[in-house]
C-alpha cells in the first residue's frame, strides 16, 4: 500500500523560483528520503533525513520533517529547467521488520518553465 | 559496475509467455529490491533480499512472480503467463545494508505485454 502521499500531484513555476513539495504518511518510521525521477525510469536517491532530525540541508534542497504531523516537505531554490522530474518522498516504517523495503508516494510532477 | 545493471532495458512479449529480467547491484551491497511501476504511478514494492537469506515473498502481486538471487549478488524476477496487467516498469535498487542510507535504482525493464 502506499503510505507516502504527495502534494501536490502537480506543480508548474518558472525558472529561478523556488519549488516546495510535501508528503504525508501515516505509520511511525526511522527515516523518510526524497528520490528524483526523469523520463519513468530509475530514481536517484537526493536526500534522508532521519525521525529525529527535523531540517537537513544539501545544496539547493532542504528538507523538514515534522513527525508529530507525519509530514515531510522538500523545497528546492532557485530552480532550473533542468529539474524538471518527477519527486517522490519514500519512508522506512518501524514496523518493517526488515522483511520489506521503503513505501512511495505516488509522486510529485515538477515542471519548470524556462 | 559502478551502479545497478538491468536488462532488458526493454521487452514486449506476447500474453501468456514467460519472462525473465535481470538486475546486477552494486558491488558489495547487500540488500537488493525489485518494485513495479505502473505508467504515471508509484512504486509497488514486489520483493526484498537480504544477501543470501530468503526472501519474504508477500509483496508478489500473484504466484505467476517469482524472483531469486545467486550467490548474493544477481537476481533474477521471473513472470510466467504474462498477462496485460503485468505491463509496467520494473525497477531493481540495491543498498549497502538494510539500515537505509538510500537506494541505488537501475534504469528499469520496460515490459509491455500485447
Amino acid at each position: 500500500s502506499q503510505q507516502g502521499e504527495e502534494d501536490p500531484q502537480a506543480l508548474s513555476i518558472q525558472e529561478g523560483e523556488n519549488a516546495t513539495m510535501n508528503c504525508s504518511y501515516k505509520t511511525s518510521i526511522n527515516n523518510l528520503q526524497w528520490y528524483r525521477q526523469n523520463s519513468g525510469r530509475g530514481l536517484v536517491h537526493l536526500i534522508l533525513i532521519r525521525s529525529n532530525e527535523r531540517e537537513k540541508h544539501s545544496g539547493r534542497l532542504r528538507v523538514t520533517l515534522d513527525t508529530s504531523k507525519k509530514s515531510s516537505s522538500l523545497l528546492i531554490t532557485a530552480s532550473r529547467a533542468a529539474d524538471t522530474a518527477s519527486y517522490f518522498c519514500a519512508t522506512d516504517a518501524v514496523w518493517g521488520g526488515g522483511a520489506d523495503g521503503l513505501t512511495f508516494g505516488k509522486g510529485t510532477h515538477l515542471i519548470i518553465q524556462p | 559496475g559502478a551502479g545497478v545493471s538491468q536488462s532488458p532495458s526493454n521487452k514486449v512479449t506476447e500474453k501468456g509467455k514467460d519472462v525473465e529480467l535481470r538486475c546486477d547491484p552494486i558491488s558489495g551491497h547487500t540488500a537488493l529490491y525489485w518494485y513495479r511501476q505502473s505508467l504515471g504511478q508509484g512504486l509497488e514494492f514486489l520483493i526484498y533480499f537480504q544477501g543470501n537469506s530468503a526472501p519474504d515473498k508477500s509483496g508478489l502481486p500473484s504466484d505467476r512472480f517469482s524472483a531469486e538471487r545467486t550467490g548474493g549478488s544477481v537476481s533474477t524476477l521471473t513472470i510466467q503467463r504474462t498477462q496485460q496487467e503485468d505491463s509496467a516498469v520494473y525497477l531493481c535498487a540495491s543498498s549497502v545494508t538494510r539500515d537505509q542510507v538510500g537506494y541505488t535504482f537501475g534504469s528499469g525493464t520496460r515490459l509491455t505485454v500485447v
